[in-house]
């Protein structure tokens, strides 16, 4: 398996636009994440999900963000709108359980202007 | 909710030992893991352990556990420029891993 696949790696958005972001996650594996990391917030988690379901969303910023996960190989995160301090790494991973080792994507770079 | 509290940078000398500091709030973790960050990579898990220990040991790393205190360690022995890094960790509780901030190791020569 190639690991987990995130796309884009980079993404440069004026502030306003629609962001989405993807993530493939390792085949088999039942957990998605996604987390955002920055200089002051260090690595925040956003979302899960077991099983395509989203489990607890709590750490989403604010209505802005929304994640779907609508079959088991596939995950989007979406900024509608985006704004200048959304600008982060984002990343996504899998793993096989619960207390099982968490697999990372190479992360999205977004930088919104 | 959960947190998880370690110090921001640390800089050691190559060849010294490097103890990264760790306290987290959850007591029900069951398992505590260190990840390392990479300049532009994603993070790997590096070590863990069971919440049932008190040290773990892996060639040059060292893992120490204090569970009453919440209290987690990580010590590189024989610190290398390529241990040049973030390094997070990570308490594991029901099904989510949360983080700590990470701290940046930098070596000097």
């Amino acid at each position: 398996d190639a690991g987990v696949i995130q796309s884009p790696r980079h993404e440069v958005t004026e502030m306003g636009q629609e962001v989405t972001l993807r993530c493939k996650p390792i085949s088999g594996h039942d957990y998605l994440f996604w987390y955002r990391q920055t200089m002051m917030r260090g690595l925040e988690l956003l979302i899960y999900f077991n099983n395509n379901v989203p489990i607890d969303d709590s750490g989403m910023p604010e209505d802005r963000f929304s994640a779907k996960m609508p079959n088991a190989s596939f995950s989007t995160l979406k900024i509608q709108p985006s704004e200048p301090r959304d600008s982060a790494v984002y990343f996504c991973a899998s793993s096989l359980g619960t207390n099982t080792e968490a697999f990372f994507g190479q992360g999205t770079r977004l930088t919104v202007v | 909710g959960e947190d998880v509290e370690q110090s921001l940078f640390l800089s050691v000398r190559e060849g010294d030992s490097s103890v990264i500091n760790c306290t987290y709030t959850d007591s029900s973790s069951t398992y505590l893991y260190w990840y390392k960050q990479e300049p532009g990579a994603g993070l790997q898990l590096l070590t863990y352990i069971f919440s049932n220990m008190d040290m773990k040991q892996d060639q040059r790393l060292t893992v120490l556990l204090n569970k009453k205190d919440k209290h987690l360690s990580l010590r590189i022995a024989d610190t290398q420029t390529g241990d040049s890094a973030i390094y997070f960790c990570a308490p594991s509780s029901a099904s989510k891993i949360i983080f700590g901030s990470g701290t940046r190791l930098s070596i000097r020569p």
